[in-house]
């Protein structure tokens, strides 16, 4: 069984660039979620996506966004970056939704960086 | 909104118990969970409780969970230098069941 997969390890972008991280998910989950962990913090959710949809939202702006494919893998948009934006970049899988998706995965991280 | 509160730091000696303590607000969680976090890495889900338990043992880790003071401890006994980490204790809520709120964690350090 393979785990929850992240990629770019790290990633340095220019302010107001735009952004692709990439996640696969633990083998036979359909939900992933993704979350923001500036240094020092716990994560911040930003959003979940089951079977391709988003299935709910935390309080980022619109310019975060996400996809999710068939085989359930999924990236995380970001647009227009900004100094703040810099942080650890979590994903999550489960298997549900909603309360059913109560045991989460986590991958190891994407590492932005925005100068 | 939901509000989860944790002491920064812990730290213990080696072959002693460790007892890291997490505060909720919101009374409809139905899930609290404990996840590990080392230096560089994603977070390992340790254990979880429903919120309908008050207690749950996993070989060196248990859970206390004090519905009514909305208090989760996790006691880690027999701590080892391999257990020093970030703890992070979360939630997920009864009305935004789609979501996990996370504590800022505790900073545990175990001197051999």
């Amino acid at each position: 069984e393979t785990g929850v997969t992240q990629s770019p390890t790290h990633l340095i972008k220019t302010r107001g660039q735009q952004v692709t991280l990439r996640c696969s998910s633990q083998s036979g989950h359909n939900t992933v979620s993704w979350y923001q962990q500036a240094l020092g913090q716990g994560p911040q959710f930003i959003f979940q996506y089951y079977r391709e949809e988003e299935n709910g939202r935390g309080n980022f702006p619109p310019r975060f966004s996400g996809l999710q494919f068939p085989n359930y893998s999924s990236e995380l948009n970001v647009n227009a970056l900004e100094l703040d934006d810099s942080a650890l970049y979590l994903c999550a899988s489960s298997f549900g939704q909603g309360r059913l998706s109560y045991e989460q995965y986590f991958g190891p991280g994407t590492r932005l960086t925005v100068t | 909104g939901e509000d989860v509160e944790q002491s920064l730091f812990l730290s213990v000696r080696e072959g002693d118990s460790s007892v890291i303590n997490c505060t909720y607000t919101d009374s409809s969680s139905t899930y609290l969970y404990w996840y590990k976090q080392e230096p560089g890495a994603g977070l390992q889900l340790l254990t979880y409780i429903f919120s309908n338990m008050d207690m749950k043992q996993d070989q060196r880790l248990t859970v206390l969970l004090n519905k009514k003071d909305k208090h989760l401890s996790l006691r880690i006994a027999d701590t080892q230098t391999g257990d020093s980490a970030i703890y992070f204790c979360a939630e997920i809520s009864g009305y935004n069941f789609n979501k996990f709120y996370f504590g800022s964690g505790t900073k545990l350090n175990v001197k051999p």
